[in-house]
C-alpha cells in the first residue's frame, strides 16, 4: 500500500520568506509523486511530478521538489513567497495502477 | 490545452434521489477515475475505470455508487440512493496510458450537496 504523510496542516510564512511544505512517502515499489495546490473552490492544479528522473524537480509558480530517498521524503519548496501562493498544496503517490494517493493537505497562508 | 469536464459544476439534491455526475475525460485518455473531497478533507480515491471495466474500487464505492462510459466520450458516476454525507467535491481524472510519464490530468469537479 502507499501512502503520503504531510506534516504540518497549516504553514504561515511572510511575503518573500521561504516556502517548506514536507511530504513524507510510503510505498513498496519505486513511487511516482506529485504536489498540487488548489485554490478555494477550485479543481486540483498540478505543481510538479517525479518520476525517477532527476531528483530536484522545477515545477510551476517557481515552486520545486526534491525526492530523498533515504528519507523517504518529497518537500515542496520556494525560495520567496507570493500572496498569490495562499491555497492548499496535496502531496499524492500513485503506484503502477495509476490511482493517486493524496496526504491530508497543507494550507498555506502568506502574511504581507 | 485539452482538458477533463464535469457538469455540472454544482448539483443539490435531496437525499435519497439518484445523481448523475458527467464527466468528458481527454480524447484520447483510456484511464479513467472519479475522486471524492469532502470540505476540509483530503481527495480520496473512488474508482478507476478501464477498458470499460472497473479496474479499481476503494470501500467508500460501495453498492451505492456505479460508473459508466455509455458513449465512447463521457464517464459518468451515478450515486442510487443518495446519503447526507455524499456531499461532496466528486473530481474526475483521465489519463493516456499507465506509468509516471502519463500524467493524471484532473477535471474542475462537481459540488454535490445533499439536503
Amino acid at each position: 500500500a502507499q501512502s503520503v504523510t504531510q506534516l504540518g496542516s497549516h504553514v504561515s510564512v511572510s511575503e518573500g520568506a521561504l516556502v517548506l511544505l514536507r511530504c513524507n512517502y510510503s510505498s513498496s515499489v519505486p513511487p511516482y509523486l506529485f504536489w498540487y495546490v488548489q485554490y478555494p473552490n477550485q479543481g486540483l492544479q498540478l505543481l510538479l511530478k517525479y518520476t525517477s528522473a532527476a531528483t530536484l524537480v522545477k515545477g510551476i509558480n517557481g515552486f520545486e521538489a526534491e525526492f530523498k530517498k533515504s528519507e523517504t521524503s518529497f518537500h515542496l519548496t520556494k525560495p520567496s513567497a507570493h500572496m498569490s501562493d495562499a491555497a492548499e498544496y496535496f502531496c499524492a503517490v500513485s503506484g503502477p495502477a495509476g490511482k493517486s494517493t493524496f496526504g491530508d493537505g497543507t494550507t498555506l497562508t502568506v502574511k504581507p | 490545452e485539452p482538458e477533463v469536464t464535469q457538469t455540472p459544476s454544482h448539483q443539490v439534491t435531496q437525499m435519497g434521489q439518484e445523481v448523475i455526475l458527467r464527466c468528458v475525460p481527454i480524447s484520447n485518455h483510456l484511464y479513467f477515475y472519479w475522486y471524492r473531497q469532502i470540505l476540509g478533507q483530503k481527495v480520496e480515491f473512488l474508482v478507476s475505470f478501464y477498458n470499460n471495466e472497473i479496474s479499481e474500487k476503494s470501500e467508500i464505492f460501495d453498492d451505492q455508487f456505479s460508473v459508466e462510459r455509455p458513449d465512447g466520450s463521457n464517464f459518468t458516476l451515478k450515486i442510487r440512493s443518495t446519503k447526507l454525507e455524499d456531499s461532496a467535491m466528486y473530481f474526475c481524472a483521465s489519463r493516456e496510458g499507465q506509468g509516471a510519464v502519463y500524467e493524471q490530468y484532473f477535471g474542475p469537479g462537481t459540488r454535490l450537496t445533499v439536503t
